[in-house]
């Protein structure tokens, strides 16, 4: 079962433009992790933010968390061709250090 | 070098067959994972580890089964492979923070 559903499932933009990502979620949790995922790549862990945080920064990302809603949502400014990727939440809702992974969206930008 | 590596990369083989995917990270780190990658599902979690001599199943154990003697070494073996078998592989293991670092991946093609 799936606990983080990534909208929208694909997101296409031309560089420059800002990408914005959703997450939705099912249960309490006590951190929220994204990762990015390079076509024919492992997946690599981009920023964390804890249930306790509601926006955090790192570079060109902002990530934003709402426990009331169980959702999140990753913001890339000023995107380049190179933010081409697949976007995943992820969530460990048993703080057992098991991640649950949404399906991700597909994100083009195009130069 | 450090970090994560998969072996191998690439693996065609037929029904029936045992087929072991290996797994080496050098950072010692506690939990390594096992997911698979299908289209439509995401990531799901087949085994985790804790510790060398402690695994359980993820979420699709069915069909595969797991080994750690070594902290460093987490093998995959499927032990009569199917054709739904067929899958990218991704091994992981958990750093700070909770980020888990993934493996480059293995291909699987079971004809």
């Amino acid at each position: 079962s799936q606990q983080g559903e990534e909208d929208p499932q694909a997101l296409s933009i031309q560089e420059g433009e800002n990408a914005t990502m959703n997450c939705s979620y099912k249960t309490s949790i006590n951190n929220l992790q994204w990762y990015r995922q390079n076509s024919g790549r492992g997946l690599v862990h981009l920023i964390l933010i804890r249930s306790n945080e509601r926006e955090k920064h790192s570079g060109r990302l902002r990530v934003t968390l709402d426990t009331s809603k169980k959702s999140s949502s990753l913001l890339i400014t000023a995107s380049r061709a190179a933010d081409t990727a697949s976007y995943f939440c992820a969530t460990d809702p048993d703080n057992t250090d098991k991640l649950i992974f949404g399906t991700g969206t597909r994100l083009q930008v195009f130069p | 070098d450090a970090g994560i590596t998969q072996s191998p990369r690439y693996k065609i083989t037929e029904t029936g067959r045992q087929v072991t995917l290996m797994c080496h990270q050098t950072w010692s780190h506690s939990y390594m994972f096992w997911y698979r990658q299908d289209l439509g599902h995401g990531l799901r979690l087949i085994y985790y580890s804790a510790a060398a001599d402690i695994t359980d199943k993820g979420e699709v154990p069915d069909g595969y089964v797991v080994s750690r003697s070594k902290t460093e070494n987490f093998p995959l073996t499927l032990e009569s492979a199917t054709r739904s078998q067929t899958s990218v592989y991704f091994c992981a293991s958990t750093g700070e923070l909770d980020t888990q670092y993934f493996g480059p991946g293995t291909r699987l093609t079971v004809l």
